[in-house]
C-alpha cells in the first residue's frame, strides 16, 4: 500500500493551461516536500510546507498543505514547456526516512 | 560548489552478478541516503549513513548493502543480481541526518540487469 498517493499519474496539457496535482495520505506528516525530476537527473526540491493550511508560492507554482497535514496540492498557472517533468511529493514524519509518492508525470506541449 | 556525483551513470549486468555503486556527497555534507526508483514502485528508501554508521534501513533484502567512508563518500552493493533490481539508484546528501534537512540528489546510476 502506497502511503502517499499522487494523482493524476500522467498529465499532458497545452502551454498556457492551468493544472493541479494532488498528493493524498491517510497519515499525518510533520511536513511535506515537493520535488521536480527531469529526465537524466535526480529530484530537485521545490518547496517544503510545514504548517497545516499553509500556502506557498514559487512564481507560477502554488503549493498548499491540507489543514490536517495529510494532503497537499501543487497548482501551476499558465504552464510552460519548461515545467515538464516528474513531480514528486514526499512526507516527513519525525526522523523516519522520507516517504515518496509515485509522482505525476507532466508534459507541457508548446 | 559541486553537486552530488554518482558513478557509474549507466551499468549493465547479468543475473547473479554483483555490482557496486559510488556516491560522492556535496562537500561538507555528512549524511548520505540511497533510494531505488522504478516506474512501478516509485522512489523507495534503501538506507542512510551518517558518520560512517547506518542510521536507517529500508525494506530491502540483505543482498543490498552499503557503507560510508571517513570522507563521507558512500558505496552501495547489490549481490546476486535479479531482473527486478533494474532501476535508477539515487544518492542524496544532506548536512545532517534529520529528515527535514534538505536533501540534494545526484543524477543516479541506471542499472540494467539482463
Amino acid at each position: 500500500t502506497q502511503l502517499l498517493e499522487q494523482s493524476p499519474q500522467f498529465l499532458s496539457i497545452q502551454e498556457g493551461e492551468n493544472l493541479t496535482v494532488y498528493c493524498n495520505s491517510s497519515s499525518v506528516f510533520s511536513s511535506l516536500q515537493w520535488y521536480r525530476q527531469e529526465p537524466g537527473e535526480g529530484p530537485v526540491l521545490l518547496v517544503t510546507v510545514v504548517t497545516g493550511g499553509e500556502v506557498k508560492k514559487l512564481k507560477r507554482l502554488t503549493f498548499q498543505f491540507g489543514d490536517a497535514r495529510k494532503d497537499s496540492s501543487l497548482h501551476i498557472t499558465a504552464a510552460q514547456p519548461g515545467d515538464t517533468g516528474l513531480y514528486l511529493c514526499a512526507g516527513v514524519r519525525g526522523n523516519t526516512p522520507l516517504v515518496f509518492g509515485k509522482g505525476t508525470r507532466l508534459s507541457v506541449i508548446a | 560548489k559541486a553537486g552530488v556525483t554518482q558513478t557509474p551513470r549507466y551499468l549493465i549486468k547479468t543475473r547473479g552478478q554483483q555490482v557496486t555503486l559510488s556516491c560522492s556527497p556535496i562537500s561538507g555534507h555528512r549524511s548520505v541516503s540511497w533510494y531505488q526508483q522504478t516506474p512501478g514502485q516509485g522512489l523507495q528508501f534503501l538506507f542512510e549513513y551518517f558518520s560512517e554508521t547506518q542510521r536507517n534501513k529500508g525494506n530491502f533484502p540483505g543482498r543490498f548493502s552499503g557503507r560510508q567512508f571517513s570522507n563521507s563518500r558512500s558505496e552501495m552493493n547489490v549481490s546476486t543480481l535479479e531482473l527486478g533490481d533494474s532501476a535508477l539508484y539515487l544518492c542524496a546528501s544532506s548536512l545532517l541526518p534529520r529528515t527535514d534537512n534538505e536533501q540534494f540528489f545526484g543524477p543516479g546510476t541506471r542499472l540494467t540487469v539482463l
